[in-house]
């Protein structure tokens, strides 16, 4: 089944600079791969996905990348803020009916 | 609906005694899944369930745990024999049978064992 390993599990930056964090997955038919970002005491809510035919995706301060060759998906937070602060997860999914499997997450506080 | 619906929000139980935990999800959403999430950690996979496919039962801990879902909606995950260490928040998600979908999650069951 598929396997998502992501990194790093915490991230600290400063206020204004970028951010990364990137994940890796198992299944070479894994084709849809959603980012949730989970605030302290709520539930997590998705923030961005690719889908396996782009490259690239981008909203606002926030892209994701995905490269199939690699099997390897990054999100990237760009004039990062405080309230950005969060847990964020990767996940992936592969055929139809297949779940979702998502990684660890990564804890990114900004500092101010 | 909203969105996904769990109820209890908190449950304190003492150990031993069974619990059960409910989760409506959105109108139309043939994909449910529970997660556990203990403070300060991942989320932990317990059960998928997909349409009127066998549900994929690989993440639940021990056969303590148990889920269903009645009538393709309404799920609920039964904890029998209760442990401390089951304290944790579930959390209860539903989405599309479909490549591109993603999961909507409910607010959660925060459930602490004394």
């Amino acid at each position: 089944g598929e396997n998502v390993e992501q990194h790093p599990s915490t991230l600290s930056v400063q206020e204004g600079d970028s951010a990364v964090i990137k994940c890796t997955y198992s299944d070479s038919a894994s084709n849809y791969f959603p980012w949730y970002k989970q605030e302290l005491g709520k539930r997590p809510q998705l923030i961005i996905d690719i889908r396996s035919n782009v490259g690239e995706k981008k909203d606002q301060r926030i892209a994701v990348t995905l490269n199939k060759t690699a099997k390897h998906f990054s999100l990237h937070i760009t004039e990062t803020q405080p309230e950005d602060s969060a847990v964020y997860f990767c996940a992936a999914r592969g055929e139809y009916g297949n779940k979702l499997v998502f990684g660890a997450g990564t804890i990114l506080r900004v500092k101010s | 609906g909203a969105g996904v619906s769990q109820s209890p929000s908190n449950k304190v139980t003492e150990k031993g005694k069974d619990v059960e935990l409910r989760c409506d999800p959105i109108s139309g959403h043939t994909a449910l899944y529970w997660y556990r999430q203990s403070l300060g950690q991942g989320l932990e996979f317990l059960i998928y369930f997909q349409g009127n496919s066998a549900p994929d039962k690989s993440g639940l801990p021990s056969d303590r745990f148990s889920a269903e879902r009645t009538g393709g909606s309404v799920s609920t995950l039964t904890i029998q024999r209760t442990q401390q260490e089951d304290s944790a928040v579930y959390l209860c998600a539903s989405g599309l049978l479909r490549v591109w979908s993603e999961a909507f999650f409910g607010q959660g069951t925060r459930l602490t064992v004394v």
